[in-house]
């Protein structure tokens, strides 16, 4: 069965960084789009960014244009979400998530907690 | 950039009917999805592509769509159905993917 995996979360200074990972089993990886979509605690889902399935396009949500950076290495059946300059708006979970194939999510990981707090 | 309209909460009685409608200019021509999720768990997709239920999804979730407004309905509503739901689409250009702000339906 699909299954995906988060890690890299944690509590982390403002202005610092962190790289996000995810491990994906159950699946071809390397056919699939994946995603990153976050949730602030008590707040509603905001999605993240994409990356194709050969990693050739990405793509961001406005509000972390030129701070994130997605990648993925199929080798490893891993995706990856560099988060830089963080700040308290940052603060949530981050889930990994398995594109449909259309422009939906059927699979989603666990999540895990970014806190930026000083 | 694009969004999706919910209402914040709807409050229904058991086996009631509860109607949840999500809108947005690109919804005729981008599917929608909708998904459940309860506290401190990641969100469950009830309804794909506008009206299709994932298998184990029970029966009283539905889906339907209309020009630019599309709508779960949950009918028989039960208590285990209380949670926060979830529209989410794409835009024009099917690069990005946008969330409605979340519907907390709650059963009397």
């Amino acid at each position: 069965q699909v299954q995906l995996v988060e890690s890299g979360g944690g509590v982390v200074q403002p202005g610092r960084s962190l790289r996000l990972s995810c491990a994906a089993s159950g699946f071809t990886f390397s056919s699939y789009a994946m995603h990153w979509v976050r949730q602030p605690p008590g707040k509603g889902l905001e999605w993240v960014a994409v990356i194709s399935y050969d990693g050739g396009n990405k793509y961001y949500a406005d509000s972390v244009q030129g701070r994130f950076s997605i990648s993925r290495d199929n080798s490893k059946s891993t995706l990856y979400l560099q988060v830089n300059s963080l700040g308290a708006e940052d603060t949530a979970v981050y889930y990994c998530v398995k594109d449909d194939g259309e422009f939906g999510f059927i699979y989603w990981g666990q999540g895990t907690l970014v806190s930026v707090s000083s | 950039s694009y969004e999706l309209t919910q209402p914040p909460s709807v409050s229904v009685s058991p086996g009631q009917t509860a109607r949840i409608t999500c809108s947005g200019d690109t919804l005729p021509k981008q599917y929608a999805y909708w998904y459940q999720q309860k506290p401190g768990q990641a969100p469950v997709v009830v309804i794909y592509k506008d009206n299709e239920r994932p298998s184990g999804i029970p029966e009283r979730f539905s889906g339907s769509s209309s020009g630019t407004t599309v709508t779960l309905t949950i009918s028989g509503v039960q208590a285990e159905d209380e949670g926060d739901y979830y529209c989410q689409s794409a835009d024009s250009s099917g690069t990005h993917r946008v969330f409605g702000g979340g519907t907390k339906v709650t059963v009397l």
